[in-house]
């Protein structure tokens, strides 16, 4: 079982450089989002997407922009980045519904990402 | 303001000897769900437990139970009977309504360290 698979795990950029990280599930889920997690302040949503085609900002989004897809896919890329970017990244997924929802939220591995 | 606050950034437990870790949120949702997840040192996030806003119980999965008190809107997880491999960062989390699906966001967690 796959579950949310995300890559790169490891990535070094320069300032000023792009980059996309990509998410994928594969448990039909319809709602995805991006987490960022530094030291001290814990996992802080960037974007996330209730459902396919849908994007809705979190509580830190600038800086970042993010695609859903497909209901599989939600990437989130960086258009030029920035140190104060330097961060874990995780991506997650969960099932939607608010009746009868799964009670559990499915998570990658998590991206490291530094900026010099 | 903050929608999940936990007030313990770090605790310390005598291994074998009962620990509670606070979480309180803030929603004016009825519908609602709480989470908690452990983070070890090696990243990953792994689900513990869930309680859902109309559950009337109180979860409990194994060592861990979800002390959920509605009208003070706290959900404290308590682990009995530490173990030296509960040494992590613990993370609270609420599932609430955004547009029909769901959003999550979560606390800034709290570092559990056992000791021998």
């Amino acid at each position: 079982n796959a579950g949310v698979t995300q890559t790169p795990k490891f990535q070094v950029l320069k300032t000023g450089q792009s980059m996309t990280l990509q998410c994928a599930q594969d448990m039909n889920h319809n709602s995805m989002y991006w987490y960022r997690q530094d030291p001290g302040m814990g996992l802080r949503l960037i974007y996330y997407s209730a459902s396919e085609g849908t994007t809705d900002k979190g509580e830190v989004p600038n800086g970042y922009n993010v695609s859903r897809l497909n209901k599989r896919e939600f990437s989130l890329r960086l258009e030029s980045a920035a140190p104060s970017q330097t961060s874990v990244y995780f991506c997650a997924s969960s099932e939607a519904r608010l009746v009868g929802a799964g009670n559990t939220i499915y998570f990658g591995e998590g991206s490291w990402l530094t900026v010099v | 303001a903050q929608k999940i606050t936990q007030t313990q950034p770090g605790m310390f437990v005598q291994e074998k000897e009962a620990v509670t870790l606070d979480c309180t949120y803030d929603t004016s949702d009825q519908s609602y769900g709480l989470f908690w997840y452990k983070q070890p040192s090696s990243g990953e996030m792994i689900f513990l437990i869930y309680q859902g806003s109309y559950d009337e119980q109180n979860a409990t999965e194994g060592r861990y139970s979800l002390n959920f008190q509605k009208a003070r809107k706290s959900a404290n997880l308590v682990i009995s009977a530490s173990q030296l491999g509960d040494s992590a960062m613990y993370f609270c989390a609420m599932r609430e309504p955004s547009g029909g699906y769901q959003k999550v966001t979560f606390g800034t967690g709290t570092k559990l360290q056992v000791i021998p």
